[in-house]
């Protein structure tokens, strides 16, 4: 039963314009939720976090919105740059001790010239 | 910033045999975490550790044990490996929740196992 799920496993955005990454989830315990970049041979790298008290988080190019009663996050890069091309991962916790996270499937962006 | 290493990036083992795979962080984390990532299957979670000498099943724990004798230092186990077995292994850590609010985990960059 996949709890966190990234329905699209890769897109492509030309550099310059808006990269929108989805992710959408069925336990509504969760109440922590991220997005994790990785590249090939690497280790996930934090990128951005929001925690359900908030419907949106910004840093920088990066945006993180959080629709609750959709069950569904997204993150928003804007303007996409080359070095953004990788691997996305959402993951959610729940509100306990340890945090355990669950992770979508990922998907793979790739940002052309 | 926080560092997580895993002591080999490569390792090639035969079926049958223990395998040990090691993690250590240098940022005084409570939390520790063993995760494999297959493809179209992101990571799931094999085992975790919120202290010394503690440890709790993840989603995917048949196959493996762990230790954590220093608080440091994570060991994934593979009593007696098989072909399945073969995954990508990540480690991450993180600091407690009730003390600092949520807080992420940090990955080391993997060990990519072969079961022969």
């Amino acid at each position: 039963d996949q709890q966190v799920k990234q329905n699209s496993p890769s897109l492509s955005v030309q550099e310059g314009r808006i990269s929108i990454l989805n992710c959408d989830y069925t336990n509504s315990m969760f109440d922590y939720f991220l997005w994790y970049k990785k590249y090939p041979a690497e280790g996930p790298t934090f990128l951005i976090s929001i925690s359900s008290i908030k419907d949106k988080n910004e840093d920088g190019r990066f945006t993180v919105f959080l629709n609750k009663s959709a069950k569904h996050l997204s993150l928003h890069i804007v303007p996409s740059q080359p070095g953004d091309s990788a691997v996305y991962f959402c993951a959610a916790s729940p509100f306990q001790g340890a945090q355990k996270l669950v992770f979508g499937q990922g998907t793979r962006l790739t940002i052309n010239p | 910033d926080v560092k997580v290493t895993q002591s080999s990036r490569y390792l090639v083992k035969r079926t049958g045999e223990k395998v040990f795979l090691e993690c250590v962080q240098d940022m005084d984390h409570e939390n520790m975490f063993w995760y494999r990532q297959d493809p179209g299957l992101g990571l799931r979670l094999i085992y975790f550790s919120y202290d010394v000498k503690m440890k709790e099943k993840g989603d995917i724990p048949e196959g493996y044990s762990v230790s954590r004798e220093k608080k440091e230092r994570f060991s994934l186990i593979l009593e007696s490996a098989s072909t399945n077995q073969t995954s990508m292994y990540l480690c991450a850590s993180s600091l407690p929740m009730g003390l600092y609010g949520n807080q992420p985990q940090h990955f080391g960059d993997g060990t990519r196992l072969s079961i022969l």
